[in-house]
């Protein structure tokens, strides 16, 4: 089974520039998660999707920070503008459903750097 | 406020040593827990899901407990390897309505030849 998949692994920006991250779960996930992961932390929930609907944006910095996915796979998250607190590694996870016991699967992350 | 605390921070043991790596929490109503291992430049994997009811669980040298009436956990491994050189995550589910995921900042483990 192919895990989720992330691109780009990494990404250099200066501040005030834009950037885009897109995400592949697992197939048949319903559930898509965004993190942000700064260094020394855990992962903090962005936004939550259920299918193509959004379940949890309470954390999503959404003067900046935007996300979709719109067939209810794929996901892309966008940052516009970058600032300077926003290098961290953005993590993408899938699980079958939106239930507590399920496993959530991460992908590699994709590791941002504004300079 | 719901708060999942790691302990500690960091921790260097030399291969073949056990260690313990601890978690207390604040979450309620409690649904269960899981502890993750990072490896660096990865994203976190499950070890072990334990809930209310359970107070033990292993995966091969990974143990991990539970004591719902305290909220503590900890997760024991075993003869370290090299390979075990990672950050540990624990996380705490809570059922509110829908449900809520909270994650730990994590113990970095540096297992030492």
């Amino acid at each position: 089974e192919a895990g989720v998949a992330q691109s780009p692994r990494y990404k250099i920006i200066e501040k005030r520039q834009s950037v885009a991250f897109w995400c592949n779960p697992i197939s048949g996930h319903a559930t898509l998660y965004w993190y942000q992961q700064i260094l020394g932390q855990g992962p903090k929930l962005l936004i939550q999707f259920q299918n193509n609907g959004v379940v949890d944006d309470s954390q999503l910095p959404k003067d900046r920070f935007s996300a979709e996915r719109l067939k209810g796979v794929d996901s892309t998250l966008k940052i516009q503008p970058a600032k300077l607190e926003d290098s961290a590694v953005y993590l993408c996870a899938s699980s079958p459903q939106a239930v507590s016991y399920n496993e959530q699967f991460f992908g590699p992350g994709t590791r941002l750097t504004v300079l | 406020k719901n708060q999942v605390e790691q302990s500690p921070q960091s921790l260097i043991i030399l291969e073949g040593k056990n260690c313990t790596l601890q978690c207390n929490y604040t979450v309620s109503p409690f649904s269960n827990l899981r502890w993750y291992k990072q490896d660096t430049g990865r994203g976190p994997v499950s070890l072990t899901i334990m809930t209310f009811s359970e107070n033990t669980k292993s995966n091969g040298r990974y143990t991990a407990t539970l004591d719902a009436d305290t909220k503590q956990s900890s997760l024991h491994i075993t003869a370290s390897q090299l390979s075990d050189s990672a950050s540990y995550i624990c996380v705490v589910s809570s059922n509110t309505g829908g449900f809520k995921t909270i994650f730990g900042a994590g113990t970095r483990l540096f297992v030492k030849a």
